[in-house]
């Protein structure tokens, strides 16, 4: 039973380019969340997506944008990228019931 | 907004030796969970807890859920060199959005 998957696992991109990271949720979860994490701090709640829509969000800018799939896949999306959004960037799904969150083990963005 | 107090914000121990950690806050929360994240992984669970007063073990590991609800502690006993990491206190309220604590980074010496 393969957990929640993530790519690229690593990634380098200059300011202004855009990137768009990806996520396979647990097997049976139906929602999935994206999850910002610098350098030693903990994870900072971008948004959650649920029925291919997005429920809840953080206090991250309209820059961050997402997308579910009708298979519950996700992909998370960032425009004009600065050098403060290197990070690591981690997606984890749950059921919507409030179940606990299983973790990928993220894509490290490195901005340049 | 909701934010959680977590200490100590690290900790460096014998191996042998046990740890507490514990995650405080102002608002009461329906769930405390403890997540453990190795370098260059996701945090993984390690314990779950969804009842005032509920004392939960997992192994060495040991975590309550406060009284009133605005609180959390985690125990490991006989630390081992695997209990290296980061680990985070997380909380869910009503409106459903987790909270993260900024995490307890524990080193233990051999």
């Amino acid at each position: 039973d393969a957990g929640v998957t993530q790519s690229p696992t690593h990634l380098i991109k200059t300011r202004g380019q855009q990137v768009t990271l990806r996520c396979s949720p647990k097997s049976g979860h139906d929602t999935v969340s994206w999850y910002q994490q610098a350098l030693g701090q903990g994870p900072q709640f971008i948004f959650q997506y649920y029925e291919e829509e997005e429920r809840q969000r953080g206090n991250f800018p309209d820059r961050f944008s997402g997308h579910q799939f009708p298979n519950y896949s996700s992909e998370l999306n960032v425009n004009a990228l600065l050098l403060g959004d290197s990070a690591l960037y981690l997606c984890a799904s749950s059921l919507l019931d409030g179940s606990p969150l299983h973790f990928g083990n993220g894509t490290r963005l490195t901005v340049t | 907004g909701q934010q959680l107090n977590q200490s100590p914000q690290s900790m460096f121990i014998q191996e042998g030796e046990d740890v507490s950690m514990n995650c405080t806050s102002s608002s009461i929360f329906n769930t405390w969970l403890w997540y453990k994240q190795d370098p260059g992984e996701g945090p993984v669970l390690l314990i779950a807890l969804y009842k005032a007063g509920e004392l939960t073990s997992n192994g060495r590991l040991t975590a309550q859920f406060g009284i009133t609800r605005k609180d959390s502690f985690l125990n490991i006993s006989a630390s081992i060199p695997s209990d290296v990491g980061i680990y985070f206190c997380i909380t869910q309220g009503g409106s459903e959005k987790l909270v993260f604590g900024k995490g307890t980074k524990l080193t233990v010496n051999p």
